[in-house]
């Protein structure tokens, strides 16, 4: 089956614009994570969707970041009044939650740049 | 909350030798140990992955070690090739729950030709 997938592939924008990153977990998937990797850096945890249960948004670095996770697949990041430092690669990821399985699927994520 | 420390950072080997890549975490409930490696311009890959209930779990010629009591976890591998070349995540989590993977902080693995 398909594996995650993210759109845009790639994003340029001005600063103080807004941007919306876009999310597909593979089928099924209850959980789903946000993570940002900045250049030569680790992984970022952003927030996280379990199936209907509020999101932990403790990794959410300002109240500009905020997402939204529809019907229980499909996620939205959104990133407002977009500044310098907010360039890096967001990156998605889902898993199966199971009790014996964990693995983390990423997609290949959305380089965003601002200028 | 978890905290996971990696090194070394770099690490460069001749094709053929070993490489290994030690973690530690803090979080003495964590039970799910996963390793990624990560091409460069590419998505993190899982490469292998240990629970607590083990100590050591081998696939072809990448192990990784659990030391539950010291808390920390080790990558090996062995007769490396110049296709290991990439940057290795170690993370630390609990199985079963919805909580995230925190996530070292990388290492850039080189193997030379």
């Amino acid at each position: 089956g398909a594996g995650v997938s993210q759109s845009p592939s790639n994003k340029v924008t001005e600063k103080g614009k807004d941007v919306e990153l876009r999310c597909d977990p593979i089928s099924g998937h209850t959980a789903l994570y946000w993570y940002r990797q900045s250049l030569g850096q680790g992984l970022e945890f952003l927030i996280y969707f379990q199936g209907n249960s509020a999101p932990d948004k403790s990794g959410l670095p300002s109240d500009r970041f905020s997402a939204e996770r529809t019907g229980g697949s499909v996620s939205t990041l959104t990133i407002q009044r977009t500044q310098q430092e907010d360039s890096a690669v967001y990156l998605c990821a889902s898993s199966l939650l199971d009790v014996n399985y964990n693995e983390q699927f990423f997609g290949p994520g959305t380089r965003l740049t601002v200028l | 909350g978890e905290n996971v420390e990696q090194h070394p950072s770099t690490l460069s080997v001749q094709e053929g030798d070993s490489a290994v890549i030690k973690c530690t975490y803090s979080d003495s409930a964590s039970n799910y140990f996963p390793w990624y490696k990560q091409e460069l311009g590419k998505r993190p890959q899982l490469i292998i992955d240990i629970r607590s209930n083990v100590g050591e779990k081998k696939d072809q010629r990448i192990a990784v070690t659990l030391n539950k009591t010291a808390k920390h976890f080790s990558l090996h591998i062995t007769e490396t090739q110049p296709e290991d070349s990439a940057v290795y995540f170690c993370a630390a989590t609990l199985s079963g729950s919805a909580r995230q993977l925190t996530f070292g902080s990388g290492t850039q693995l080189t193997v030379l030709p």
